[in-house]
């Protein structure tokens, strides 16, 4: 089945402490994205690549830091500088335009302890 | 930079009721525009979508959207809601040319009662 697969489901951390995220697609989509997604606050962009090789800081890339070695994996590093890590992250992946319909996985939630 | 406003934050209906969510956004030039809905455990799965040609667009399970450029709208309708439609809705629009990045309302949250 072509998707695109989020893991862990759920993942702890203690504070000081870097951890990766995971994001693989086999849709060949050539662009990914990374959002956060809060209570009452929607999806919120982190970063985002257009083309492997090649990503671009969201709105709330602070904190983050992401690689895109290839066209199927995307992967985010919630690092020790992000304030306040603990949320549902959410990858996504579209199609070259102008068809630029998303698909998501199924998130991952982090929660820092 | 586009900009997305949901106005509802939370809906709460009956069985049978009609629904109306509305989305304005912000952006000077042309966009694609989107519904997505993300049911109780479930990813965020795409409702509906408006490139162009008719301004009136249907979706899965019964739901359409009305674009008015005119008022910088995309609202969500149903006549008549269902149990299982209780979910979280987000508009969403992206620019028809640049980046074509996707950017989010702050979604809204309707629970229907049987």
């Amino acid at each position: 089945d072509g998707g695109i697969t989020q893991s862990p489901k759920y993942l702890f951390r203690k504070e000081g402490q870097n951890v990766t995220l995971s994001c693989e697609q086999n849709l060949n989509h050539d662009a990914m994205y990374w959002y956060r997604q809060d209570p009452g606050q929607g999806l919120r962009l982190i970063y985002y690549s257009q083309i492997v090789n090649d990503f671009q800081k969201g709105d709330i890339a602070e904190g983050y830091s992401v690689s895109r070695e290839k066209k199927e994996s995307f992967p985010l590093t919630v690092t020790s500088a992000q304030k306040n890590p603990t949320a549902f992250y959410l990858c996504a992946s579209s199609p070259r335009p102008p068809n630029t319909e998303a698909f998501f996985g199924q998130g991952t939630r982090l929660t820092v302890v | 930079a586009q900009s997305v406003s949901q106005h509802n934050h939370h809906v709460i209906l009956s069985e049978a009721a009609s629904l109306e969510l509305g989305c304005n956004y912000s952006y000077g030039g042309t966009v694609n525009l989107f519904w997505y809905v993300q049911y109780p455990g479930q990813h965020l799965q795409l409702l509906l979508k408006y490139f162009s040609g008719d301004p009136l667009v249907k979706g899965i399970k019964g739901f359409e959207a009305e674009f008015i450029k005119s008022k910088f709208s995309f609202n969500l309708r149903k006549p008549s809601v269902q149990w299982s439609d209780t979910a979280e809705y987000f508009c969403a629009v992206n620019p028809s040319g640049g980046s074509y990045i996707p950017t989010f309302g702050r979604g809204t949250s309707l629970i229907v009662h049987p």
